[in-house]
């Protein structure tokens, strides 16, 4: 299996943008958790779906924020409009059934000018 | 409410010499607990992890935790350290709505030649 897949791998953007983020899960895999990692709060969990349902989006820091997941193989982060304190290195993880593993995506680090 | 402590921002070893990063937790049950590795630019992996098994865990890479109840503690050791062991270390907890991971703020770890 190639991984928790994620696009882009690095993206620039000008205050007020639309960013979408991508992720691909590992096959299977029926839980899915987007999170935020920052230098001065280090890694938030944002939002967890389980089969394709958001179950926990307490992490979202704010209604700019929104996350999709149409489908067992994709699901999206969207930031509108983008700021610059939204800069910070987003990843998307995976597991089976829960917690007991979550296999990590490589991330894609946002920057917003 | 469960919440992660990793007492050491920067760990600074010898090659060949021994490892202790150390982490403290706060939970109202006993709780999985986790290690995971952050190489530069790269996703987190799993090290090891704890699930009310044996107290002491081995997980990849020479690595190993020691489960401490009274202590509430969950150091991660190697005997000898390696380097391509330099990478961030980070320490977590199963929250307490399920499926939700607590990181603690990491370890980074520089091992000199």
């Amino acid at each position: 299996d190639a991984g928790v897949i994620q696009s882009p791998r690095h993206e620039v953007t000008e205050m007020g943008q639309e960013v979408t983020l991508r992720c691909k899960p590992i096959s299977g895999h029926d839980y899915l958790f987007w999170y935020r990692q920052t230098m001065m709060r280090g890694l938030e969990l944002l939002i967890y779906f389980n089969n394709n349902v958001p179950i926990d989006d307490s992490g979202m820091p704010e209604d700019r924020f929104s996350a999709k997941m149409p489908n067992a193989s994709f699901s999206t982060l969207k930031i509108q409009p983008s700021e610059p304190r939204d800069s910070a290195v987003y990843f998307c993880a995976s597991s089976f059934s829960g917690v007991e593993t979550q296999y990590f995506g490589p991330g894609t680090r946002l920057l917003v000018l | 409410a469960q919440s992660v402590t990793q007492l050491d921002s920067h760990v600074s070893v010898s090659e060949g010499t021994p490892v202790l990063l150390r982490c403290n937790y706060s939970s109202s049950y006993s709780p999985s607990l986790f290690w995971y590795v952050q190489h530069p630019n790269k996703g987190l992996q799993l090290l090891l992890k704890y699930t009310s098994a044996a107290t002491l865990v081995k997980g990849i890479n020479g690595f190993e935790a020691e489960f401490k109840k009274s202590e509430t503690s969950f150091h991660l050791t190697k005997p000898s350290a390696h380097m391509s062991d330099a990478a961030e270390y980070f320490c977590s907890i199963e929250g307490d709505s399920s499926y939700k991971l607590i990181f603690g703020s990491g370890t980074r770890l520089l091992v000199r030649p």
